[in-house]
C-alpha cells in the first residue's frame, strides 16, 4: 500500500514570496504522483502530475514540483505567490498497478499582503 | 471531453432524515467512480469506489451506501443521518486500469457540503 505525508498543515507566506509544500511518500512499487488545489467550497483541481521522465515538472498557475527518488519525496514549489494561491493543497500517490489515489492530509497555504 | 456534475451543492438535512447524493459523468464510459468525504481538518477519506456497474467497494464501515445504477452514475445514500455524517462530499473519476488514460489521476465534482442538524 501507498501512503504520503505532507510535513506541513500551514504554510502562511506574503504576496510575491516563494513557497515549497513539502510531499514525502512510501510505496514498495513504482508510483504516479500528483498535487491537487482546492480553494474554498470547491472540488480538487489538479495542478501537476509525475508520471516518469523528467523529474521536474510544471504545472498550472506557475507551480512546479520535483520529484525525487532516492528520498521519495515530491516537494511543490512556486517562486512567487499571489493572494489567489490562498487555499488547500493536496499530495497524491498511486501506485502504477492500481488505480486508487492515497492523500496527504493537505496544506493550508495563506498568502497575506 | 470529459465532464463530472455532482449536485446538490448544499444540502442542510435533520439527523435521522435519509440522503441521496448524485453523481454523473460524462464524455466517457465505463469510468472507475469514487466518494470521498472531507471533514473538518481531516482531510480526504475514501468512502467508497466502484469499477463497474453495481460493483461497490467500501473502504470504511459507516452509516452510508453507495450504488452505481447506470455505467455513469454513482450514488451515495443514507437510510438516516447522524450529526457525524456532515462534511463535504467529493465525487470523482478515473479511467481503468490498462486503459491510456489511467495515468493522469482523477478528477473531481465540484463537491455538496452537507450539513446535519
Amino acid at each position: 500500500a501507498q501512503s504520503v505525508t505532507q510535513l506541513d498543515s500551514q504554510v502562511p507566506v506574503f504576496e510575491e514570496a516563494p513557497v515549497e509544500l513539502r510531499c514525502n511518500y512510501s510505496s514498495s512499487v513504482s508510483v504516479y504522483l500528483f498535487w491537487y488545489v482546492q480553494y474554498p467550497n470547491q472540488g480538487l483541481q489538479l495542478l501537476l502530475k509525475y508520471l516518469s521522465g523528467s523529474t521536474l515538472v510544471k504545472g498550472i498557475n506557475g507551480f512546479e514540483a520535483e520529484f525525487n527518488k532516492s528520498q521519495t519525496s515530491f516537494h511543490l514549489r512556486k517562486p512567487s505567490v499571489h493572494i489567489s494561491d490562498t487555499a488547500e493543497y493536496f499530495c497524491a500517490v498511486r501506485a502504477l498497478n492500481d488505480y486508487k489515489l492515497s492523500f496527504g492530509a493537505g496544506t493550508t497555504v495563506t498568502v497575506r499582503a | 471531453s470529459q465532464t463530472i456534475h455532482q449536485w446538490p451543492a448544499t444540502l442542510v438535512q435533520p439527523v435521522g432524515s435519509p440522503l441521496s447524493l448524485e453523481c454523473t459523468v460524462e464524455g466517457t464510459s465505463n469510468p472507475n467512480l469514487y466518494w470521498y468525504r472531507q471533514a473538518a481538518g481531516r482531510g480526504l477519506q475514501l468512502l467508497f469506489y466502484s469499477v463497474g456497474i453495481g460493483q461497490i467497494s467500501s473502504e470504511v464501515p459507516q452509516n452510508l451506501s453507495a450504488s452505481r445504477p447506470q455505467d455513469r452514475q454513482f450514488i451515495l445514500s443514507s437510510k438516516k443521518l447522524l450529526l457525524s455524517d456532515s462534511g463535504f462530499y467529493l465525487c470523482a473519476w478515473s479511467f481503468g486500469i490498462g486503459e491510456t488514460g489511467s495515468r493522469y489521476g482523477y478528477t473531481f465534482g465540484s463537491g455538496t457540503r452537507l450539513t446535519v442538524v
